[in-house]
């Protein structure tokens, strides 16, 4: 079957401008994930939705950054006026159940802020 | 929050021989610790986890082993092949995501030369 899909796998854009990244999971999956990887380091959780309940934003590093999932499905992760450091891979995973489930990534999504 | 800890950050082994990668933890109340393996341009795959109330797990050539009481835990590879090279991170679910959220290390690159 389809795994997590993302879109779209590479974005460059300006400092200042907005992005929308996209996350497809897995049909039936309740849990979705997006985390954020900069060279060479780990994966910094961002953002965890669980089915109907409250999105978990602890992760979020500054209020440029907001994510929605729409009807249980897609999610959408926005950063508003980039900047450099937020240069980096946007990962997004889902899972069947609570974090003791496997997790499923996406390929993900290579932002550069130029 | 949760402190993961991994090293190497590095390893470097010739085909045949075993590695081994190590992390550490700060949430003793953590209960779940997976292990994911990332090819170079890939996305992360599960390949081995390991739930709290068990020591040690093998699958084929890969083990991890869990100390709960040292709050460490290793990835075993034997006869480690070329394929085998790729990044590994260490994953926790600490109590203090309310064991919804994972806690990747920063990865361990490992070098399988033939």
């Amino acid at each position: 079957g389809a795994g997590v899909s993302q879109s779209p796998s590479n974005k460059v854009t300006e400092k200042g401008k907005d992005v929308e990244l996209r996350c497809d999971p897995i049909s039936g999956h309740t849990a979705l994930y997006w985390y954020r990887q900069s060279l060479g380091q780990g994966l910094e959780f961002l953002i965890y939705f669980q089915g109907n309940s409250a999105p978990d934003k602890s992760g979020l590093p500054s209020d440029r950054f907001s994510a929605e999932r729409t009807g249980g499905s897609v999610s959408t992760l926005t950063i508003q006026r980039t900047q450099q450091e937020d240069s980096a891979v946007y990962l997004c995973a889902s899972s069947r159940g609570w974090g003791n489930t496997e997790a499923f990534f996406g390929q993900g999504t290579r932002l550069t802020v130029v | 929050g949760e402190n993961v800890e991994q090293h190497p950050s590095t390893l470097s082994v010739q085909e045949g021989d075993s590695a081994v990668i190590k992390c550490t933890y700060s949430d003793s109340a953590s209960n779940y610790f997976p292990w994911y393996k990332q090819e170079l341009g890939k996305r992360p795959q599960l390949i081995i986890d390991i739930r709290s109330n068990v020591g040690e797990k093998k699958d084929q050539r890969i083990a991890v082993t869990l100390n709960k009481t040292a709050k460490h835990f290793s990835l075993h590879i034997t006869e480690t092949q070329p394929e085998d090279s790729a990044v590994y991170f260490c994953a926790v679910l600490p109590r203090g995501s309310g064991y919804s959220t994972l806690t990747f290390g920063k990865g361990t690159m490992l070098l399988v030369s033939p």
